[in-house]
């Protein structure tokens, strides 16, 4: 069974420009999260999306959007990109809210 | 605030040895607890669970204790080996009753296995 994957793998924007991501989930698994990964911070919960709906929140700016289609694949949007906003972001998926998670390979996103 | 704290940051052993990484928490509504594995260019791999109602969880060399009265629980490797090098991520959730999930992670504790 093929894994989470992630796309783009890597991203160089400027500051002010705005960036979509792209997860396809588990084949089966309906149940998307979005992390954003850094040095100082960590992994931070940004949201979770389950049968096209958002579920769960975390506390990040309203820069950062997200949606889940019919076939639970998940786009993330950051738009208005500030530097700080560099950073791994992974997304994770599962069968249901409550199942285990299962993370991809992470988009590297660097804003110059 | 930091609801899951983890301990120590960083942590080197010989092959063989048998190294335990901390975590304690904060919110007494956290019900699950995963352990997860990175290594450079990769996203986290989960390793293993433990749930409250055990105080202690084997998967291969890899053990989970838990002690829930303290809200601390703890991560050992048997046998550590060089391939086990990589960071390791501590985290929780209060996900039972499906209206909160959410994974709230320890800072990480990169391991380095000597040969």
């Amino acid at each position: 069974k093929a894994g989470v994957t992630q796309t783009p793998r890597y991203l160089i924007k400027t500051r002010g420009q705005q960036v979509t991501l792209s997860c396809s989930p588990i084949s089966g698994h309906r149940s998307v999260s979005w992390y954003q990964q850094t040095p100082g911070q960590g992994l931070q919960f940004l949201f979770e999306y389950f049968s096209e709906t958002q579920r769960n929140k975390g506390n990040f700016p309203g820069r950062f959007s997200g949606r889940q289609f019919s076939n639970s694949r998940s786009e993330m949007n950051v738009s208005t990109l500030e530097l700080g906003d560099s950073a791994l972001y992974l997304c994770a998926s599962s069968l249901g809210p409550i199942n285990e998670q299962f993370f991809g390979p992470g988009t590297r996103l660097t804003v110059l | 605030q930091q609801q899951v704290k983890q301990s120590p940051q960083s942590l080197i052993v010989q092959k063989g040895g048998i190294p335990i990484i901390n975590c304690a928490y904060e919110n007494t509504a956290f019900d699950y607890f995963p352990w997860y594995q990175q290594f450079p260019g990769k996203g986290p791999a989960l390793l293993i669970a433990i749930r409250p109602d055990v105080s202690e969880k084997k998967e291969g060399r890899f053990t989970i204790s838990f002690n829930k009265s303290a809200k601390q629980f703890s991560l050992h490797i048997m046998d550590s080996q060089p391939g086990d090098s990589a960071t390791y991520f501590c985290a929780a959730s209060e996900g039972s009753g499906g209206s909160n999930y959410k994974l709230t992670f320890g800072k990480g504790t990169l391991l380095t296995v000597n040969p």
